[in-house]
């Protein structure tokens, strides 16, 4: 199946600082999701961007569905934008299922 | 609108036991997906609900088991609790069984002593 990896692991960040988070995936995809989990453990939607790019105040995303990568641009940090980032996408033909990344633990500082 | 709410959100139990978890899916959505996830992991699929009926099953046992409602909330149950059973567990809902945007619930962190 699909195997999803994501870099860096681990981020610090001081606020204010801009940053870029990688996705990649081993095979071609119809969809991909990018998520940011609360230090509550809930999933909050960020991008849902099969390719292309797109934009949400500082956030922006980028996909490039034949090169098998996705960005994840974060701007103008702040503390609340510390927690786990994942990407997560389809876990190939005739699946129903979402493979996440080991995520990207950031950490904003202030 | 309501998100996505699963109940409870916490829970202690011991090795052996059973255990009940619930789902209500986003206003609109009729598909159902439970995933779990271990600290410090990323989330595993666990089976999909479509139609009252499980649609596609990841790689656990036979213990853990769910269901949907006409309403098509979910339940899932796992049996004969493990210690390593303890991990958060995540409920997401979409439209349509295709790979549609999901959403996630709070999620419930079910604690195996």
């Amino acid at each position: 199946g699909i195997q999803v990896e994501q870099s860096p692991p681990d981020l610090i960040l001081q606020e204010g600082a801009n940053s870029t988070l990688r996705c990649n995936f081993s095979d071609s995809v119809n969809n991909l999701q990018w998520f940011h989990q609360n230090p509550w453990g809930q999933l909050i939607n960020l991008f849902y961007i099969p390719s292309g790019t797109k934009q949400n105040g500082r956030l922006s995303a980028t996909t490039v569905a034949t090169e098998r990568y996705s960005l994840l641009y974060i701007s103008s940090s702040q503390t609340t934008d510390s927690g786990v980032y994942f990407c997560a996408a389809p876990g190939g033909s005739g699946t129903y299922k979402y493979i996440f990344g080991t995520g990207t633990r950031l950490k904003v500082l202030a | 609108d309501a998100g996505v709410t699963q109940s409870p959100t916490h829970l202690i139990k011991t090795r052996g036991q059973q255990v009940t978890l619930r789902c209500s899916p986003k206003s609109g959505h009729d598909t159902v997906s439970w995933y779990q996830q271990a600290l410090g992991q990323g989330p595993q699929f666990i089976f999909q609900y479509y139609e009252e009926e499980e649609r596609q099953r990841g790689n656990f046992p036979d213990r853990f088991s769910g269901h949907q409602f006409p309403n098509y909330s979910s339940e899932l149950n796992v049996n004969a609790l493990l210690l390593g059973d303890s991990a958060l567990y995540l409920c997401a809902s979409s439209l349509l069984a295709a790979l549609a945007e999901a959403f996630f619930g709070q999620g419930t962190r079910l604690t195996v002593v």
